[in-house]
């Protein structure tokens, strides 16, 4: 069964602080993974979006990375502030362009305080 | 600007009552979905429909119905056979895997 398990469930961390998402992965065939940030009662945005043969990308402060052979990505978030406090999710395609094959994990909720 | 939009954002049913959720989009993309959003699950795909005049169920289609009749246009029906429908909707479109675009969701509540 395909599934998206991401670590931690919930994060709090202090502004200016550095922290790293995990994302773990059993969709086969892969075709791309992506990083999407879900503010409270809003629908998610883009963030990154990685296919096999690329292994790290970026998007100002955020850096995902992406490790087929082992089938984990992590998504780091450098210079933490307030507007980053949001759910992480991490959504792995197995075929190209196909919605019924987008898996998603339930996310991390993360909180940035002063 | 190019977009997706959904309307209403909260939208309150009464029992045994079916209730229409707007999606529209204006990006050009053929491809447009609907998921259903519950505390802490992933996203779960309800309906997508890949070019107009076509749709296929998702996971959870039953007690669900769309249409697509245009193709900037994606409406879901949640019908009184759904017996479960409190939820956080999210519609989506696509021209390819790169181009997913989210829309800003609707709040459903069962009153």
């Amino acid at each position: 069964k395909n599934q998206v398990e991401q670590s931690p469930q919930s994060l709090i961390i202090l502004e200016g602080k550095n922290c790293t998402l995990q994302c773990n992965y059993t969709v086969s065939p892969f075709s791309n993974l992506r990083w999407y940030k879900q503010d409270t009662g809003r629908g998610p945005v883009s963030l990154t979006i990685m296919t096999f043969s690329e292994n790290t990308k970026s998007n100002g402060r955020y850096t995902a990375t992406l490790d087929a052979d082992t089938k984990q990505s992590s998504l780091h978030i450098t210079a933490s502030q307030l507007s980053d406090s949001a759910s992480y999710i991490c959504v792995v395609s197995g075929v190209t362009g196909t919605a019924s094959k987008l898996t998603f994990g339930t996310g991390t909720r993360l909180q940035v305080t002063l | 600007d190019g977009g997706i939009t959904q309307s209403p954002k909260y939208l309150f049913r009464k029992e045994g009552q079916n209730v229409t959720l707007s999606c529209e989009q204006n990006l050009n993309h053929d491809a447009m979905y609907w998921y259903r959003q519950d505390p802490g699950q992933g996203l779960r795909l309800i309906y997508y429909s890949q070019i107009v005049n076509d749709f296929q169920k998702g996971d959870i289609a039953e007690g669900y119905s769309v249409s697509r009749e245009k193709k900037e246009s994606f409406p879901l029906t949640v019908t009184s056979a759904q017996k479960n429908p409190t939820a956080f909707y999210l519609c989506a479109s696509s021209d390819s895997y790169y181009g997913y675009t989210f829309g800003s969701g609707t709040r459903l509540t069962v009153v």
